[in-house]
């Protein structure tokens, strides 16, 4: 299958402090990209989907001005984490569908917050 | 909201059938029935999907009822590895038309020795 890559796998960062993840189609390029955030003994939730060239768009609830998403090239996405406080410590998994509307995902990047 | 309703756990024993049921009952005429399963602290990884046809690969089997309102998910020799948790989605598929997956809770699946 289509191989997604996130960086970094895990990050521990200071309250305040904002943190950026990278999300990356390494053998296929991605007009669309979606990220979720999972916590412990918990399901995957969507975030936002992420669309290249555009805004993304966010799922209910989620704030668009603490989760910053860019789109900037067919086989990047990031997600950042502004102003990082401890709630928001999770496992954040990206995932990004194929030119056939097939979805692949990354490993999930584990954000520690302290 | 997900759309499918699963068993929360179930236990299989060593290289024996685990058959993974899931109901989707509002299933629209256009939505496939696709299957990923999430082993601990990493991403999902697909393993099959299909539209009203049983479908087999490598890893699984796909049978869906003929009024397509729920199906099961065949792994045919149950190993250790495959303990993980098992989620059930349905949504639209292809270019252009690749719908969200929104996950509901899945089945924890147990492969015991």
């Amino acid at each position: 299958g289509a191989v997604v890559s996130q960086h970094p796998s895990w990050v521990i960062c200071k309250s305040g402090t904002s943190v950026k993840i990278e999300c990356r189609s390494l053998d296929f390029q991605a007009t669309t990209m979606f990220w979720y955030r999972q916590f412990p003994k918990q399901s995957l939730m969507l975030m936002a989907t992420s669309n290249e060239g555009s805004k993304a768009t966010y799922e209910q609830g989620v704030e668009k001005d603490k989760f910053l998403i860019n789109h900037a090239s067919l086989t990047l996405s990031t997600l950042t984490v502004t102003s990082a406080h401890p709630e928001d410590s999770s496992f954040y998994i990206c995932s990004a569908l194929t030119g056939v509307g097939e979805a692949f995902f990354g490993q999930g990047t584990r954000l520690t917050v302290v | 909201d997900a759309k499918t309703t699963q068993p929360p756990s179930m236990d299989c024993a060593e290289g024996r059938a685990a058959n993974l049921p899931c109901n989707h009952s509002t299933i629209s005429g256009n939505e496939y029935v696709y299957w990923y399963r999430q082993i601990h602290s990493q991403g999902p990884q697909y393993i099959i999907h299909g539209l009203k046809n049983n479908e087999t690969n490598e890893m699984a089997s796909l049978i869906i009822t003929e009024d397509r309102k729920s199906s099961t998910l065949i792994l045919p020799h149950a190993t250790l590895r495959d303990t993980a948790v098992y989620y059930c989605i349905v949504r639209v598929a292809g270019a252009n038309q690749g719908g969200k997956l929104i996950f509901g809770q899945g089945t924890e699946l147990s492969v015991k020795p």
